[in-house]
């Protein structure tokens, strides 16, 4: 596509269910990072790939949080058991190579209530 | 110890002065990039510019040019003749070799420009 993809654009959860975040790069794109950022905050990573392979997740806060990028397309993160804590945009982006200027998706609101 | 540092946490100015963010940062490695993003009202984060640690040749785009100083771990960003379009959260970020690769970008807190008519 044109641009980063992410769905849902808001989601509101409650406390202790799963959530999936999608995100479907810009075709062609090798690489693809997760970022979560609270309000009034910068970005902070959590992981990334190359192709399929998972290169770094050492930002994932704890193993409720886990991501996937089987085809080396669409990726999803998925947080499993919600918390209050977890509430933020998750930010997915792509780019051609490692370290290439990032695009950058609408992101996700997650709300976990 | 912050690896990317921006001090100003919001500026204000009026339209047509100009004004200069602040980014400092810290590594180890010889070898780095840092980046430029544009977060405006609207959300999104727009990339601006990427810079090696290489090139310390500064660089002009329109009414934008930014300054990158290793001898004082600087990447400054000058917005010449701002204009309200130009209000925006503004972050500043670096990416190190990390197991082996430079995917991780660590952003500094950002700085909100708000530009008045």
């Amino acid at each position: 596509g044109a641009g980063v993809s992410q769905s849902p654009r808001y989601k509101v959860t409650k406390r202790g269910q799963d959530v999936a975040l999608r995100c479907d790069p810009i075709s062609g794109h090798v690489s693809l990072y997760w970022y979560r950022q609270a309000l009034g905050q910068g970005p902070e990573f959590l992981t990334y790939f190359n192709y399929e392979a998972q290169q770094d997740k050492s930002g994932l806060p704890n193993d409720r949080f886990s991501a996937e990028r089987p085809e080396g397309s669409i990726s999803t993160l998925t947080i499993q058991r919600t918390e209050q804590r977890d509430s933020a945009m998750y930010r997915c982006a792509s780019s051609l190579a490692q370290n290439y200027g990032y695009t950058f998706g609408s992101g996700t609101r997650l709300t976990v209530v | 110890a912050q690896k990317v540092t921006q001090a100003q946490t919001e500026i204000s100015v009026v339209e047509k002065e100009d004004v200069t963010l602040d980014c400092v940062y810290e590594t180890r490695d010889t070898t780095y990039y840092l980046f430029w993003y544009k977060q405006p009202p609207s959300g999104e984060l727009v990339f601006l510019i990427r810079r090696n640690s290489f090139d310390e040749q500064n660089e002009i785009s329109g009414r934008y040019s930014w300054n990158f100083q290793k001898s004082t771990s600087s990447f400054n960003f000058t917005i010449t003749a701002s204009q309200v379009v130009d209000s925006a959260v503004y972050f500043c970020a670096l990416s190190e070799k990390e197991l082996g690769s430079y995917g991780k970008l660590t952003f500094g807190q950002g700085t909100i420009l708000t530009v008045h008519p």
